[in-house]
């Protein structure tokens, strides 16, 4: 069964220096990977997406995220960050439709806190 | 274009009552969704439709009903609150267009508390 994880409850960073947050998933076909932002009291919204291709996936807001197979990891990266990014981050994955089906499964959150 | 909508955004049920939170999406999506967002929980999928009356089950679908009779809405039904329902409740979609990718678009949530 796909299942994804991601392993920090929170992440503090000061702002303008690089953040991370980590993120691991296991999927029994090509794993199909997401990241969305909730800001306070508001829906996800979508940031980018791995489907194929380049490993490195640029997304909005100047994030970006690096797939790594071999270690089943998709970890969000921000090189300088700002106190507006301070946020819920989720990884999300799904399955490929032969083998998974339908759903996208979103892991537990990571609290990121930009310090000024 | 309004995106997703959800009604209302906040509710306060007694156990034992009923109530219909409201969906709609104005993007012409084929997929919809019904999450709940618990602390520290993430998203569990509670229903899910592929189009217009087409609906299926979630991870945690126990103590709700969906239906889906038109593209733009989907509502989702507590028929006996229970206080294990007290949870934020997100609806979300996304285009059929190339199923695999699914972006999906959500709406603001709905808080419910039940007492």
């Amino acid at each position: 069964a796909q299942s994804v994880a991601q392993p920090e409850d929170q992440v503090n960073v000061a702002e303008g220096n690089p953040l991370t947050v980590k993120c691991t998933y296991s999927v029994s076909g090509n794993p199909y990977l997401f990241w969305y932002v909730q800001y306070p009291n508001r829906g996800l919204q979508f940031l980018l997406k791995y489907i194929t291709g380049d490993n490195l996936v640029k997304g909005s807001y100047g994030f970006e995220a690096e797939f790594n197979k071999s270690q089943t990891s998709f970890h969000l990266k921000k090189p300088s960050a700002l106190v507006s990014d301070s946020a819920l981050y989720f990884c999300a994955v799904r399955d490929s439709p032969i083998t998974g089906g339908f759903k996208t499964i979103f892991g537990a959150g990571t609290r990121l806190f930009v310090k000024a | 274009n309004a995106g997703v909508t959800q009604t209302p955004k906040f509710r306060i049920l007694k156990i034992g009552q009923s109530m219909t939170l409201q969906c709609t999406q104005d993007m012409n999506h084929n997929y919809m969704y019904w999450y709940r967002q618990d602390p520290g929980m993430g998203l569990k999928l509670i229903y899910y439709s592929v189009g217009a009356g087409i609906t299926d089950k979630g991870e945690v679908p126990n103590g709700y009903n969906v239906s889906r009779s038109t593209t733009e809405d989907f509502p989702l039904r507590l028929e006996l609150a229970a206080p294990s329902q007290t949870s934020v409740y997100f609806c979300a979609s996304s285009s059929a267009r190339r199923e695999v990718e699914d972006t999906q678009y959500f709406g603001p949530g709905t808080r419910l508390t039940v007492l």
